[in-house]
């Protein structure tokens, strides 16, 4: 059974500065990966989708690492601002089965200006 | 295009009662599912349809139906509810067969309080 982790669950850092968030999957017959932004009391918002043959994607300050063979996928985000502020959770899709995203639990981040 | 709708946005029942929580999308996916999450977990699916007619059942399926008549609409039915089943749900669509390229795109969410 494919499960997802998400270190830290909790993080909370100054305004400007660089930051890493890291997940780790199980299986890696998966399709790809994607990160997504949760607010509170909000829907996912899709940052990034790195599929399976890919190493890496990027979306302005935002930097995603894929790491197939160990099972690992880490989110760079540049020069953090207070608007970062959200959970960030990380999906593997896998390509087998039912064919459904397993999640991560997340991590909290919190960007002191 | 309005993307991924759910309503209502918020609900209270009581154990017991039953309820629908409706879902559709206008962007032609094929394959839509439903997910809830609970506090400090990440989400896990419900049930998941590949086209309309076709459904299946997901990680935790158990006091859920589902149905797809249409391939804009895959609605979600607590058939008795229980406190067991406070959470918020999420619908998310995507072209199917699910694949490298394809992003699953989620609905805003609903609140559901069982009391």
């Amino acid at each position: 059974k494919q499960e997802v982790t998400q270190i830290p669950a909790a993080l909370s850092v100054p305004e400007g500065e660089n930051l890493v968030l890291n997940c780790s999957f199980t299986d890696s017959a998966i399709y790809n990966l994607q990160w997504f932004r949760q607010d509170p009391g909000k829907g996912l918002t899709s940052l990034l989708l790195i599929q399976s043959s890919q190493r890496e994607q990027t979306s302005g300050r935002l930097n995603a690492s894929l790491d197939k063979s160990s099972g690992r996928s880490t989110l760079y985000i540049a020069a953090s601002q207070p608007g970062d502020s959200a959970t960030y959770l990380c999906a593997v899709l896998l390509n087998t089965g039912r064919r459904a995203l397993t999640f991560g639990s997340g991590t909290r981040l919190q960007v002191q200006p | 295009n309005a993307g991924v709708t759910q309503t209502p946005k918020f609900q209270v029942l009581k154990t017991g009662q039953s309820m629908t929580l409706q879902c559709a999308q206008d962007m032609n996916h094929e394959y839509m599912s439903w997910y809830r999450q609970d506090p400090g977990m990440g989400l896990r699916l419900i049930h998941y349809s590949v086209g309309a007619g076709i459904t299946d059942q997901g990680e935790v399926p158990n006091g859920y139906n589902v149905s797809r008549s249409t391939t804009e609409d895959f609605p979600l039915r607590l058939l008795s509810a229980a406190p067991s089943q406070t959470s918020v749900y999420f619908c998310a669509s995507s072209y199917s067969p699910p694949g490298p390229l394809y992003e699953q795109y989620f609905g805003p969410g609903t609140r559901l309080t069982v009391t």
